[in-house]
């Protein structure tokens, strides 16, 4: 069955970077978009970035255009969210999920998620 | 931006109960509505994609209705296992955002 799997996540002080990674396996990763999507503690799911089945297609939400870049890598059946320039206002939980569209919109879901990676970014 | 309004942000109700969440949408989306449980610690689940249609595996007693701006989400009888929050996503356009979250208790 589809599994996705986080990594990268940490504890990093303001104005510095990280990297997560999202590996994929049990369903054809290079059909689907991919997204990632945070949550701050005790709050609501907050949608980040998305990129195209074949990496062709980005979008960012406002709040972390220009800080954070989304990549992919199908041959490795692997996600990745590189951020910069990291602020407080960063920690949450971050999630990778699958989206079987291949338009970025209209009409997509997100069927299939990862468990989250933590990222703590304080002083 | 398309904003998504949804309410009640909170609800208590008992096991047998038909609960209903509404999401709003601030412009026409069609019926890209999606419906996401997640049950706290865990990540979330699609619920029901494409406004009404149920994911495979889903319950029967979880539908979802509505089109162009308002949506509703029903629970035709509550059980205990559906203690979660619950977030309509709308995906007409980009970014598509989650709704604040309905977060859903047993009386």
């Amino acid at each position: 069955q589809a599994h996705l799997e986080e990594s990268g996540g940490g504890v990093v002080q303001p104005g510095r970077s990280l990297r997560l990674s999202c590996a994929a396996s049990g369903f054809t990763f290079s059909s689907y978009s991919m997204h990632w999507v945070r949550q701050a503690p005790g709050k609501g799911l907050e949608w980040l970035a998305v990129i195209s089945y074949d990496g062709s297609n980005k979008y960012y939400t406002d709040s972390v255009k220009g800080r954070f870049t989304i990549s992919r890598d199908n041959s490795k059946n692997t996600l990745y969210l590189q951020m910069k320039s990291l602020r407080t206002e960063d920690t949450a939980v971050f999630y990778c999920a699958g989206d079987p569209s291949r338009l970025l919109a209209p009409g997509g879901y997100l069927v299939y998620w990862g468990q989250g990676t933590p990222v703590t970014v304080s002083s | 931006d398309i904003q998504m309004t949804q309410s009640p942000s909170s609800l208590s109700a008992s096991v047998g109960d038909r609960v209903t969440i509404t999401c709003q949408a601030s412009q026409d989306i069609s019926n890209y509505l999606n419906w996401y449980q997640q049950k706290p610690g865990r990540a979330p689940k699609l619920l029901i994609y494409d406004a009404s249609h149920l994911q495979t595996g889903v319950p029967s007693r979880f539908t979802g209705s509505g089109s162009g701006t308002d949506f509703t989400f029903t629970i035709s009888s509550l059980q205990p296992e559906d203690i979660a929050t619950y977030y309509c996503q709308q995906y007409d356009s980009l970014p598509p955002r989650f709704g604040q979250g309905t977060k859903l208790e047993i009386k």
